[in-house]
């Protein structure tokens, strides 16, 4: 059964800390992996990946996809109390449908 | 240039009572995907349409649930006959093209419980 698992499940940082969240997959047929921040409303799109060691990066985010070893990492820098937040992970397995992780839960400290 | 758009926000049912969802895409989008999340759990895939067709529901409990996407109009998800299991957020995405080949934009959810 293809599924997604994200660590850690939650953090909580000081407020210029770095953070590297992860997220591994088991897939049958891989086309993408997708990064969404989800505060109390719509999942808002982060990166979409579709191939292995390019970088994507916008601002203090970052994140890159590793095939080999079926994961990704997304980085935040310097972070901030408005990245507070769930961030989700999900894959495309060729088709429509998106696979889920449950999420890490980022709490930024002031 | 607005987002998915989802009604209600908040939706209170009681049991037995039916449940109505609406979810108009991104303009220019003609494909749209419901999702569930329940509390401390990720989302789950529901059902596919594209305009006047369910291309796939089968992430959609086969009984009291049912999805249409109208050639006029949003796309309902309706549930008949609430349980308090149904009690979840209920997010839709929509994507320009088939979402294989295109990222899916999330509305804001409405968020359903039921007493």
């Amino acid at each position: 059964e293809d599924k997604v698992v994200q660590s850690p499940l939650s953090l909580v940082v000081h407020e210029g800390d770095t953070v590297t969240l992860n997220c591994s997959y088991e897939v049958t047929n891989f086309r993408s992996l997708l990064w969404y921040k989800q505060e109390k409303k719509a999942p808002t799109f982060l990166f979409m990946l579709t191939s292995s060691g390019i970088e994507k990066k916008s601002g203090r985010l970052s994140s890159i996809l590793d095939k080999k070893e079926l994961s990704s990492i997304l980085n935040i820098t310097a972070t901030q109390t408005g990245d507070s937040a769930i961030y989700l992970c999900a894959v495309s397995s060729g088709t429509y449908k998106y696979i889920f992780g449950t999420g890490t839960r980022l709490k930024v400290l002031a | 240039n607005a987002g998915v758009m989802q009604n209600p926000r908040h939706l209170v049912r009681r049991r037995g009572q039916e449940a109505r969802l609406r979810c108009s895409p991104m303009k220019g989008h003609s494909h749209v995907y419901w999702y569930r999340q329940l509390p401390e759990e990720g989302l789950k895939f529901m059902v596919y349409l594209q305009k006047e067709n369910i291309i796939d529901e089968s992430g959609m409990p086969k009984e009291r649930f049912s999805a249409e996407f109208p050639k006029e109009g949003p796309s309902i998800l309706r549930i008949q006959q609430v349980v308090r299991g149904d009690s979840a957020a209920y997010f839709c995405a929509s994507s320009r093209n088939d979402a294989s080949t295109d990222t899916q934009y999330f509305g804001p959810g409405t968020r359903l419980t039921v007493l």
